[in-house]
């Protein structure tokens, strides 16, 4: 099973509201990724974690909070958002942060949020 | 850091046509190469990865890649193209500690 899951498929909330997303996996997977995708465009990469410990913030503004409550979950918290973070938003996890590179990332369906 | 290069935002072919989508690499040796399907509205899907086993790579779907050091290039192909292919491409080098770094896409139509 190589499944990723995801909840919500759709959001759409008010730039005062506060949202979560939710991401699953239950691969036994050590690392965990966010990832933000505007439309006809590339993933970026937001957020790492491995073993439960942010590895890796892409500098991302301090209203997406990320959490890891254990080894299948992923959260990204979301309080005061912008009209441009409207995107769709893309969980992946891999086998572990590799010395070699070469751990495949599988992905979710995404979230696709929308900030009015 | 690395880099990849997707030439053709927007690629047509024909059912039954050959499909190329063209990937270039910047990289330290070795790269770990990956193609990537995103069907509309959906996540990406894993097609191929290449870890330096072996150059020609078979993935799903009928797709393929080669792996050619001297031209740093990891092209897609596939023989005979399907409506079912049409979607966007991303070709993704990943380096020590796993961040991917992607193309930035190739779009495919399959024209009836």
């Amino acid at each position: 099973d190589t499944e990723v899951t995801q909840t919500p498929k759709h959001l759409v909330m008010g730039m005062t509201n506060k949202k979560s997303l939710k991401c699953e996996q239950h691969m036994g997977h050590r690392a965990m990724y966010w990832y933000k995708q505007k439309a006809k465009k590339p993933p970026e990469l937001m957020f790492v974690y491995s073993y439960e410990k942010l590895s890796i913030n892409e500098s991302v503004p301090s209203r997406f909070s990320p959490e890891c409550p254990n080894s299948s979950l992923l959260n990204l918290h979301l309080h005061a958002l912008q009209p441009e973070d409207s995107a769709l938003y893309l969980c992946a996890s891999s086998q572990a942060l590799g010395t070699s590179g070469a751990e495949t990332q599988y992905f979710g369906p995404g979230t696709r949020l929308l900030v009015l | 850091a690395q880099s990849v290069t997707q030439l053709g935002s927007h690629v047509s072919v024909s059912e039954g046509a050959l499909v190329l989508l063209r990937c270039n690499y910047s990289s330290s040796v070795p790269p770990y190469l990956f193609w990537y399907v995103q069907y509309p509205n959906q996540g990406l899907q894993l097609l191929l990865k290449y870890t330096s086993a072996a150059t020609l790579v078979k993935g799903i779907n009928g797709f393929e890649a080669e792996f050619k050091k001297s031209e740093t290039s990891f092209h897609l192909t596939k023989p005979s193209a399907h409506m079912s292919d049409a979607a966007e491409y991303f070709c993704a080098v990943s380096e020590t500690g796993n961040q991917f770094y992607f193309g930035t896409g190739t779009s495919l139509t399959v024209i009836p």
